[in-house]
């Protein structure tokens, strides 16, 4: 069974820093997608950044970007320029087959 | 365009109720996803519906089913509610597609007594 880890339950940042978070995954697709979703405070999830598996490019969305490593399993989110309304939980998420696997999230805090 | 609802936000039962959750996808997506919330076991897929059809079923007992009508909007229904599936259910919509951005509805905060 496809599994989706992230081993950081809590991340802190300094305002406008960098903060890297981590995910891996398992599976035995060759195409699959891999997504970052953003969950605020009683707020709506939503997406922040996508890859599939095919593209070599590592996404970026702004101040979001993605190190992407096949080989490797691994998917991890690079937030840069951290604010205040980054934080939320954060979702790493696996798509492929006719499975849709979330981790467990990360809690980032973000301090002024 | 309105986002995805979901109806009721909040829901309060006994066990050995049933209950049915309701999904309101964005106008043109036909791909509507249930998700469990909670602390334990962050969030747990639990079916994609597309055309009326279940495409996908996660690890879940049959208690829990679901349908999608012809409008796409879908809904969810858990018989015999145990304590443990007190939770958030969220409903995802999206265009076909595995690579395509789920668009997440509120939820609906589910707690069984």
């Amino acid at each position: 069974a496809q599994t989706v880890t992230q081993s950081q339950p809590e991340m802190s940042v300094q305002e406008a820093e960098t903060v890297t978070l981590s995910c891996t995954y398992d599976t035995s697709e060759s195409d699959y997608y891999l997504f970052w979703y953003k969950q605020p405070p009683s707020r709506q999830m939503i997406l922040v950044i996508r890859q599939e598996a095919y593209k070599q490019q590592n996404a970026t969305e702004n101040r979001f970007s993605v190190n992407f490593q096949k080989a490797a399993k691994s998917f991890s989110l690079k937030i840069s320029d951290s604010q205040l309304g980054d934080a939320a939980m954060y979702f790493c998420a696996y798509r492929g087959g006719n499975d849709m696997r979330f981790g467990a999230g990360t809690r980032l805090t973000v301090k002024p | 365009k309105a986002g995805v609802t979901q109806t009721p936000r909040y829901l309060i039962k006994t066990r050995g109720q049933q209950v049915t959750l309701s999904c309101s996808p964005i106008s043109g997506h036909r791909s509507v996803s249930w998700y469990q919330q909670t602390p334990g076991q962050g969030l747990q897929f639990l079916f994609e519906y597309f055309s009326e059809t279940q495409r996908n079923k996660g690890n879940f007992p049959g208690r829990f089913s679901g349908r999608q009508f012809s409008n796409s909007r879908s809904e969810m229904n858990v018989s015999t509610l145990e304590l443990g599936d007190s939770a958030l259910y969220l409903c995802a919509s999206s265009l076909i597609g595995r690579g395509n951005e789920q668009f997440f509805g509120p939820g609906t905060r589910l707690t069984v007594l």
